[in-house]
């Protein structure tokens, strides 16, 4: 079954600090894979997303994430965070076309100073 | 190029009344997404759609709930007789491929 697994329902991090956020995944065929962010009463914007090449992907706002298959995992790391970096992270798994995309839970983020 | 536009942003509908959600995707754009997000809960696929044609609606509740997607003009998710349990917010995201999607803002659907 496909699905999507992110451990951590909420962290705390002070300002400056570094910041690993995991993603567990379980799908059936080449997965392609994405982190998405949301504000509060906002929708959802992509920070990056891994379709295949390079393990290793660049994101927005200084964000990266790293495929690692034997793993099944895509965990997103921010060097130092920033406090607007406050907001509800989801990764999600799917196809290269044609199927729909399965989201995790989320992971809250907290930024304290 | 606009994003995915949803309308309204909010919307209240008292117990058994229609709820019309509109999704405009992206320009150039022919596949269409619904997704719902409850509190405190990730998004749940209700709907996979390209133009006039439901390639998968494994997601959608097996009554009250329809979707579609016209050759012309936007796609419409409808709910008929609302109740409260349908109180959430509706996303709608849109890809030129069905790779990568595009999320609207969400409508957000208060059942009083």
């Amino acid at each position: 079954a496909q699905s999507v697994t992110q451990p951590d329902i909420h962290i705390t991090v002070s300002e400056g600090a570094s910041l690993e956020l995991r993603c567990n995944y379980s799908y059936g065929a080449t997965p392609y894979l994405f982190w998405y962010v949301q504000s509060p009463g906002q929708g959802l914007q992509l920070l990056l997303k891994y379709f295949s090449g390079d393990t290793l992907v660049q994101g927005i706002k200084g964000f990266e994430a790293e495929f690692k298959r034997s793993q099944s995992s895509f965990n997103l790391r921010k060097p130092s965070v920033h406090w607007s970096d406050a907001a509800e992270y989801f990764c999600a798994v799917g196809a290269r076309t044609g199927n729909q995309f399965y989201f995790g839970t989320g992971t809250s983020l907290t930024v304290i100073p | 190029n606009a994003g995915v536009m949803q309308n309204p942003r909010h919307l209240v509908r008292r117990r058994g009344q229609e709820a019309r959600l509109r999704c405009s995707p992206m320009k150039g754009h022919s596949h269409v997404y619904w997704y719902r997000q409850l509190p405190e809960e990730g998004l749940k696929f209700m709907v996979y759609l390209q133009k006039e044609n439901i390639i998968d609606e494994s997601g959608m509740p097996k009554e009250r709930f329809s979707a579609e997607f016209p050759k012309e003009g936007p796609s419409i998710l409808r709910i008929q007789q609302v109740v409260r349990g349908d109180s959430a917010a509706y996303f709608c995201a849109s890809s030129p491929d069905g790779g990568q999607a595009f999320f609207g803002q969400g409508t957000r659907l208060t059942v009083v």
